[in-house]
């Protein structure tokens, strides 16, 4: 079983849709959790952390669930900019350093 | 500020032959990393380093070494390629310790074919 599991997608949606993804972790020891956004062949940029009261930024809202180690994205008004792969990172600290575990990805495309 | 910067972009090596990657960067970031991203996995840990002057082993280190003679550059060496090492590899940096939500900035990514 992967550290990091995610749905591949792709998620194909309308502009003003509204998405989630979901995100599941296997390390109940793991310490703080991300969203990062990769577009095609570019490098990943953080989009947000995860709190465990779930946080807000805009259109883009990320929920925490330590019981069931589960994590989720929620997009609201899609646009075609928001046509991306999103990686769900969480850190655990192992080994005796912060052990980030990219999850592979959920590529979204929004249409017109 | 250029940010992170990776050279090459994009090379293809014979299997043996050796290469290094340069990432530089011009944030004055202590922590430096490098990654490699395969399709259908996430982002695996090669290599890090938390100053000038130390590396540190990561998730798969095997086949690759590692080098930050000064602050802004972290080196990451392929002594003897094998076709596995086909990836695309990309360097990061942070102020800290990443792993407690320091954003890492990341660098455009050298895509590696061996042949």
């Amino acid at each position: 079983r992967k550290e990091v599991e995610q749905d591949p997608g792709p998620f194909n949606v309308p502009e003003g849709a509204t998405v989630a993804f979901n995100c599941t972790y296997s390390n109940s020891a793991s310490q703080s959790f991300f969203w990062y956004r990769q577009d095609c062949r570019k490098e990943p940029k953080l989009l947000m952390s995860v709190y465990s009261s779930g946080n807000e930024d805009g259109r883009f809202t990320a929920q925490l669930n330590r019981a069931s180690q589960y994590i989720s994205l929620l997009i609201r008004d899609s646009k075609l900019s928001d046509s991306a792969t999103y990686l769900c990172v969480v850190n655990t600290f192992s080994g005796g350093y912060n052990k980030l575990i990219f999850g592979a990805g959920t590529r979204l495309a929004v249409h017109p | 500020n250029a940010g992170v910067t990776q050279t090459p972009k994009f090379r293809v090596l014979k299997t043996g032959q050796s290469m290094t990657l340069l990432c530089a960067q011009d944030m004055n970031h202590e922590y430096m990393y490098w990654y490699r991203q395969d399709p259908g996995m996430g982002l695996r840990l090669i290599h890090y380093s938390v100053g000038e002057g130390t590396t540190a082993k990561g998730e798969v280190p095997d086949g690759y070494n590692v080098s930050r003679l000064k602050k802004q550059n972290f080196l990451l060496g392929l002594e003897s390629a094998a076709p596995s090492q086909t990836s695309v590899y990309f360097c990061a940096s942070s102020t800290r310790d990443r792993g407690a939500g320091e954003t890492q900035y990341f660098g455009p990514g050298t895509r590696l074919l061996v042949l």
